[in-house]
């Protein structure tokens, strides 16, 4: 079975660090593309960062998020990251980890269950 | 706000066909790159719908179909079901900002 389950994610405080990962099994997880998408309370989706596949991935970010978090992907483990620095309270959402059709962001065909990150004082 | 824009709302009575229109400009949908949709029902992650315009993964129903032209796109549901009852999104790539971009999506409702 296809799957992917987040962890890491919490509370933590404005201006705070978390680190997010993402487990896949059932596909050849070196072999697709993969992105973080975040969704605020009652909000809509907001594409967040994403990683091409290989070992060397190229990696993208929406502007609201460069310079400040990292996508990363660890092939010999099946597992993607996402490490968030100086998080502001509108990060607060649940950010969920996306399996792409291709070898590029493109469209994403499987979801994890998502991990709730919460930026509070 | 988002740089493809959905109509916050649409509904249907059971057997009903909707459409869900996602409407962008010339540096994402009239630029040629794809749209994709996914259904969201409450309290669950999003799920592939249509990929690449028009084409459903295996699994999905033929109730549910894809279309675009120049610089919108449509999903087209018919015989309405109340499972149907979901957040629908649309998703593209945007090259003025060089970012995968979603629309603000719709809520269904079945009446």
């Amino acid at each position: 079975e296809v799957q992917l389950v987040e962890s890491g994610g919490g509370l933590v405080q404005p201006g705070g660090s978390l680190r997010l990962s993402c487990a896949a099994s059932g596909f050849t997880f070196s072999s697709y593309a993969m992105s973080w998408v975040r969704q605020a309370p009652g909000k809509g989706l907001e594409w967040v960062s994403g990683i091409t596949s290989g070992s060397g991935g190229s990696t993208y970010y929406a502007d609201s998020v460069k310079g400040r978090f990292t996508i990363s992907r660890d092939n010999s483990k099946n597992t993607l990251y996402l490490q968030m620095n100086s998080l502001r309270g509108e990060e607060t959402a649940v950010y969920y980890c996306a399996k792409d059709f291709l070898s590029s962001p493109y469209a994403f065909d499987i979801w994890g269950q998502g991990t709730m990150v919460t930026v509070s004082s | 706000q988002p740089v493809v824009t959905q109509p916050p709302s649409v509904s249907g009575a059971p057997g009903q066909r909707v459409t869900i229109s996602c409407t962008g400009s010339s540096s994402n949908i009239g630029a040629g790159y794809d749209v994709h949709w996914y259904q969201q029902p409450p309290g669950t992650a999003p799920k592939l719908l249509i990929y690449g315009n028009s084409n459903r993964p295996s699994g999905v129903p033929d109730r549910f179909s894809g279309s675009k032209s120049a610089t919108s796109a449509s999903l087209a549901i018919s015989g309405l079901q109340a499972e149907d009852e979901a957040d629908y999104y649309c998703q593209s790539y945007d090259s003025s900002l060089s970012a995968w971009v979603f629309g603000g999506g719709t809520k269904l409702t079945v009446l």
